[in-house]
């Protein structure tokens, strides 16, 4: 079936940093893949999405490049602030394949300090 | 534009008791999926709802069980909660067909 691997957290980082989060999937079809982020006590919020092989995705200064040879989708930020803090979820859905659900990763926990 | 709304925030229930949740889904959109995000960890698929039907189930025993309603909310049922149940509860709605889904806050079920 579809899964998703992603890297284990928490992730410190001081203000400024570089942000990478990897995000690993299986898939037998064809996802679109996601990220999502879910801030203290908030439910999830679309933060970029791919839907075929090399597209990317952008958001808020977020990326991440649907990489169909390394079946990869890591998410990436060039200056974090402190407001990027919260959990971060890399999903994948496959309807052609008549899988109309999200599968999601377990999550990465990042913390930004000022 | 209002987004997909969920009622109620938070809930107390004991072991063995029944719970229904409710969701609305944002305007437009007529397919609803439910989700159980357990602390700490991702959200589990329940099942999505078309058209009133239940279209896709995932690894979740019969004591949950749904509805969807001709103006395309939806409800989550939940029987003999069992501690375990314990957890947010995440609705999403979308348009068919389409693989994007946006999520209301959650109900936050407790089980004692």
């Amino acid at each position: 079936g579809n899964s998703v691997t992603q890297m284990e957290g928490p992730v410190t980082l001081s203000e400024e940093a570089f942000l990478t989060i990897n995000c690993t999937y299986t898939a037998t079809g064809y996802p679109s893949l996601f990220w999502y982020v879910q801030y203290p006590g908030e439910g999830l919020q679309l933060l970029l999405k791919a839907t075929k092989a090399d597209d990317k995705g952008s958001n808020k200064g977020f990326e991440a490049t649907y990489r169909k040879e390394t079946t990869s989708f890591h998410l990436e930020k060039g200056s974090v602030q402190v407001s990027d803090s919260a959990v971060y979820f890399c999903a994948l859905s496959d309807q052609y394949s008549n899988d109309y659900k999200l599968s999601f990763g377990a999550g990465t926990t990042v913390t930004v300090r000022a | 534009d209002a987004g997909v709304t969920q009622s109620p925030t938070h809930l107390i229930k004991t072991r063995g008791q029944q719970v229904t949740l409710r969701c609305s889904p944002k305007s437009g959109h007529d397919t609803v999926s439910w989700y159980q995000q357990a602390l700490g960890q991702g959200p589990q698929f329940i099942f999505q709802y078309y058209e009133e039907e239940e279209r896709q189930r995932g690894n979740f025993p019969d004591r949950f069980s749904g509805h969807q309603f001709p103006n395309y909310s939806s409800e989550l049922n939940v029987n003999a909660l069992l501690l375990g149940d314990s957890a947010l509860y995440l609705c999403a709605s979308s348009p068919d067909r389409q693989e994007t889904q946006y999520f209301g806050p959650g109900t936050r079920l407790l089980v004692l």
